[in-house]
């Protein structure tokens, strides 16, 4: 079974500056989808990137980028000039296929004026 | 284009009751997905629907049920409520096939009380 760490569980920075979050996974698949989703207090689940595992080239959506390392299990995800609407709870997930998402235990990220 | 809209938004129960949640999938969209996020956790999958099939179910005990209807939308039910089913119900939608089936879109959830 696949599983979905994320060992940060709050994180805290200042408005513009940049924030890594990371996430580790357990898989003995070789292709796959990995995924960072965005849960404001509004509580629907935002999608903000997504990764194909047989892609090398990392995914990047404007401020948002990731950092896929296959072989180490890793999928850390970068944000940029940081806005306060960034603050949010922040879930790594996993997919084979198009079957159901695994997700990690959540990083509670808030962005300070 | 209206998202994925999910009913009701928040609902309080007692111990051993029924309750039936809903959700409609954005338009085009042939697949539907529940998931159970208890308060500080990462979403846990129930079940998942694809042209009114089941194809694939979480590890969620028997009391948990689901169906998909004919227009796509999608019911969740459960039997029994036990005061850990407290959760808000995530109902995803995609579109089931081709490069667009592991692209969920969620709806904002039902919040379930037990009391």
């Amino acid at each position: 079974a696949q599983t979905v760490t994320q060992s940060q569980p709050e994180m805290s920075v200042q408005e513009a500056e940049t924030v890594t979050l990371s996430c580790t996974y357990d898989t003995s698949e070789s292709n796959y989808y990995l995924f960072w989703y965005k849960q404001p207090p509004s509580r629907q689940m935002i999608l903000v990137i997504r990764q194909e595992a047989y892609k090398q080239q990392n995914a990047t959506e404007n401020r948002f980028s990731v950092n896929f390392q296959k072989a180490a299990k890793s999928f850390s995800l970068k944000i940029s000039d940081s806005q306060l609407g960034d603050t949010a709870m922040y879930f790594c997930a996993f997919m084979k296929g198009a079957q159901k998402l695994v997700f990690g235990q959540g990083t509670r990220l808030t962005i300070n004026p | 284009d209206a998202g994925v809209t999910q009913s009701p938004t928040h609902l309080i129960k007692t111990r051993g009751q029924h309750v039936t949640l809903r959700c409609s999938p954005i338009s085009g969209h042939k697949s539907v997905s529940w998931y159970q996020q208890v308060l500080g956790q990462g979403p846990q999958f129930i079940f998942q629907y694809y042209e009114k099939e089941e194809r694939g179910r979480g590890n969620f005990p028997d009391r948990f049920s689901a169906r998909q209807f004919p227009n796509y939308s999608s019911e969740l039910n459960v039997n029994a409520l036990l005061l850990g089913d407290s959760a808000l119900y995530l109902c995803a939608s995609t579109l089931g096939e081709g490069a667009g089936a592991n692209v969920l879109t969620f709806g904002a959830g039902s919040r379930l009380t037990v009391l």
